[in-house]
């Protein structure tokens, strides 16, 4: 079946140790999302890729990286991880950016 | 300004019968998609149904429907017959146009429980 992966499904870290956040699709879309979601809130959008071309949302911290290796992989590196970064990370991807959004499973981060 | 807002923090519902769960919205764009996401406690956002702004007919999917009144800005999304296994976080959702990227912008969610 088609589907959006993301690995780990649970990472643990400490503070200030750079982690990263794997996420894969073989859905074949154009555009890969993460967003971020703590505890008892709605999602928040970090950036996005369509195709390589990158976008940042303006509130997002620059502690927060992303790479496009290829149209199937995207990766959410963050530098310098504080007590607030921990959260559940979410994937989404879609075929065209007016198109529905498939999520992955999330990652779940705790930054000790 | 809240561009969703879903008012209804948890919901209460007894197995086989229909919920009603309430979203507004806010925009001046008139390009705009609306979507429901289901959130288990494990986490994963899952897809249920989207509304065009120019959709001239309610969606449907299987046992959701949304019930668009564009007018009033609304769109509630409707489980008939439901099932312990729609207990869960419900996320409505707004995608404005088409020079956002795709951004979706979510409500606070409604928790749904179902009672047997």
């Amino acid at each position: 079946d088609a589907m959006v992966i993301q690995n780990p499904r649970y990472q643990v870290t400490q503070f200030g140790k750079p982690v990263t956040l794997s996420c894969s699709q073989t859905l074949n879309h154009n555009v890969m999302y993460w967003y971020q979601q703590k505890s008892s809130q709605a999602p928040k959008l970090l950036f996005h890729y369509y195709d390589k071309d990158f976008n940042n949302e303006a509130d997002t911290p620059d502690n927060f990286q992303s790479r496009r290796p290829n149209t199937s992989f995207c990766f959410l590196d963050i530098r310098s991880p504080g007590l607030g970064d921990a959260a559940m990370y979410l994937c989404a991807t879609s075929r065209v950016v007016t198109g529905t959004q498939y999520f992955g499973p999330g990652t779940r981060l705790l930054v000790l | 300004a809240q561009k969703i807002t879903q008012t209804q923090p948890g919901m209460f519902v007894q197995e086989k019968e229909a919920v009603t769960l309430d979203c507004t919205y806010d925009t001046s764009d008139p390009s705009y998609g609306l979507f429901w996401y289901k959130q288990p406690s494990s986490g994963e956002m899952i897809f249920l149904i989207y509304q065009g702004s120019y959709d001239q007919q309610n969606a449907t999917e299987g046992r959701y429907s949304l019930n668009f009144q564009k007018a009033r800005k609304s769109a509630n999304l409707v489980i008939s017959a439901s099932q312990l296994g729609d207990s869960a976080m419900y996320f409505c959702a707004m995608r404005e146009g088409y020079n956002q990227g795709g951004k979706l912008i979510f409500g606070q969610g409604t928790e749904l429980s179902v009672k047997p």
